[in-house]
């Protein structure tokens, strides 16, 4: 079945240093969403990319869909203790599938 | 802004008990979703479900899992006979559509299993 890798599954950074999570699928995926969950909370939507070599921009958040809509990434720039929490990437398959692939998600640890 | 509400947040069961989770979707979404988180791992799809059936479920849906919509707001999932291994987060989520719109999840119910 189709896997999403995510790495790294930790990362420390300084307040004020950027971040960056990768995510790849073993197959080509119809669109892929990221989701943030702060500790003891529940996955909330970001954001989703559908079109091959997409970017967007949340304020400081820069999201990127690959060529071949197969990998994707998340950058953070300056953190702030706000953005501490695990970023997850999840992949939709399409083709009549319902259900989206989660990856393992990065824990983003912030230290003042 | 409309939420999904799950209860209980909290649930304790003793191994080979039958437990029922709760959960109010978003009203005007279409698809239905359980997903399990153990403790500090990813995100684990269980079931979906649309138009009063189980439209998927992953391999982890076994004979063990069921899910109905007894009412237009209410959506469960039974577990019968439970076992230790499935102490989790369990998360219901709504979509206004499939995989192209975005889920959103209720705040969870933790299920220990003793």
């Amino acid at each position: 079945g189709q896997q999403v890798m995510q790495i790294p599954q930790y990362q420390h950074v300084q307040e004020g240093e950027d971040f960056t999570t990768y995510c790849n699928s073993s197959t080509t995926l119809s669109n892929i969403q990221w989701y943030k969950q702060r500790p003891g909370g529940h996955p909330v939507f970001l954001i989703q990319l559908v079109k091959s070599g997409e970017v967007k921009k949340q304020k400081r958040l820069t999201f990127q869909f690959g060529e071949a809509k197969k990998n994707s990434s998340l950058h953070i720039t300056a953190t702030q203790t706000t953005d501490v929490g695990t970023y997850f990437c999840a992949g939709y398959s399409g083709g009549g599938a319902d259900g989206l692939t989660f990856g393992k998600g990065t824990h983003l640890i912030i230290q003042p | 802004e409309p939420e999904v509400t799950q209860t209980p947040s909290h649930q304790v069961t003793q191994m080979g008990q039958e437990v029922i989770l709760r959960c109010v979707p978003i009203s005007n979404h279409l698809y239905f979703y359980w997903y399990r988180q153990i403790l500090g791992q990813k995100v684990e799809f269980l079931v979906s479900f649309y138009n009063n059936e189980i439209s998927e479920k992953s391999e982890i849906f076994d004979d063990q899992f069921s899910v109905e919509r007894p009412d237009g707001s209410n959506f469960t999932l039974k577990i019968r006979s439970t076992k230790l291994e499935d102490s989790a987060m369990y998360f219901c989520a709504s979509s206004q559509d499939r995989g192209d719109s975005p889920l959103h999840f209720g705040n969870g119910t933790r299920l220990t299993v003793t």
